[in-house]
């Protein structure tokens, strides 16, 4: 079964502090597409980073941050010292051989200033 | 502005009724995604197309269907619509198959059956 969890519904941090949203997912295919994206309060959506299951690599994009695990299936996104522009509900995706996209429900993340 | 258009940006309707909503990719990109996002069911991958070509199918609908165009631009039809079927669709561009380019969404037709 493809299956992607987002545990966390909601997260609320104070301005310039770190948060790390996880994601945990489930599939059998040994190629397989992992995807974050952003929905702010404006609601459109919005692609932050792919990352296939050949590359381990952690990739970090400003202050943000994304570390790639298989060992256990876990494709967790950090934010260094957070703002109020961060506030957003964050969707993790998973993408399989058979193209099919599953997304997590998301996490809310609330930026307290 | 992420340079996919979508339109209507809203649309109220009827049980029964069809709808279109349309989609036109940014200049260049050849796939277009369609994805359905409601309270209910968070956010569904609908369909893909790829240049012309259905690419990868998610949980559509048998009541839905879609298709891409010569000049790219898709449509996305939903017929024998139920309340159920009220939710935010969103369309979105890529320039090759989605494995290693960037999505771009529109933003957003939100359909509401009554």
């Amino acid at each position: 079964a493809q299956k992607v969890t987002q545990a966390q519904t909601e997260i609320s941090v104070v301005e310039k502090e770190d948060v790390t949203l996880d994601c945990v997912y489930e599939t059998r295919d040994t190629t397989y597409y992992l995807f974050w994206y952003k929905q702010p309060p404006s609601g459109e959506l919005v692609f932050l980073i792919r990352r296939n299951s050949f590359d381990e690599q952690n990739e970090i994009s400003g202050r943000y941050s994304w570390n790639f695990q298989k060992s256990t299936s876990s494709f967790n996104f950090t934010i260094t010292a957070s703002q109020v522009v961060d506030s957003a509900v964050y969707f993790c995706a998973l993408r399989n051989r058979d193209d099919k996209i599953i997304f997590g429900k998301g996490t809310r993340l609330h930026i307290l200033p | 502005d992420s340079g996919v258009t979508q339109t209507p940006k809203h649309l109220i309707t009827a049980t029964g009724q069809r709808v279109t909503l349309r989609c036109s990719p940014r200049s260049g990109d050849l796939s277009v995604y369609w994805y359905q996002q409601s309270l209910d069911q968070g956010l569904q991958f609908l369909i893909q197309y790829y240049n012309g070509e259905e690419r990868a199918k998610g949980n559509i609908l048998e009541r839905f269907s879609a298709q891409q165009f010569p000049d790219l631009h898709s449509e996305l039809n939903l017929s024998s619509l139920e309340l159920g079927d009220s939710a935010l669709y969103f369309c979105a561009s890529s320039v090759a198959d989605g494995y290693t380019d960037t999505q771009y969404f529109g933003p957003g037709t939100r359909l509401t059956v009554l």
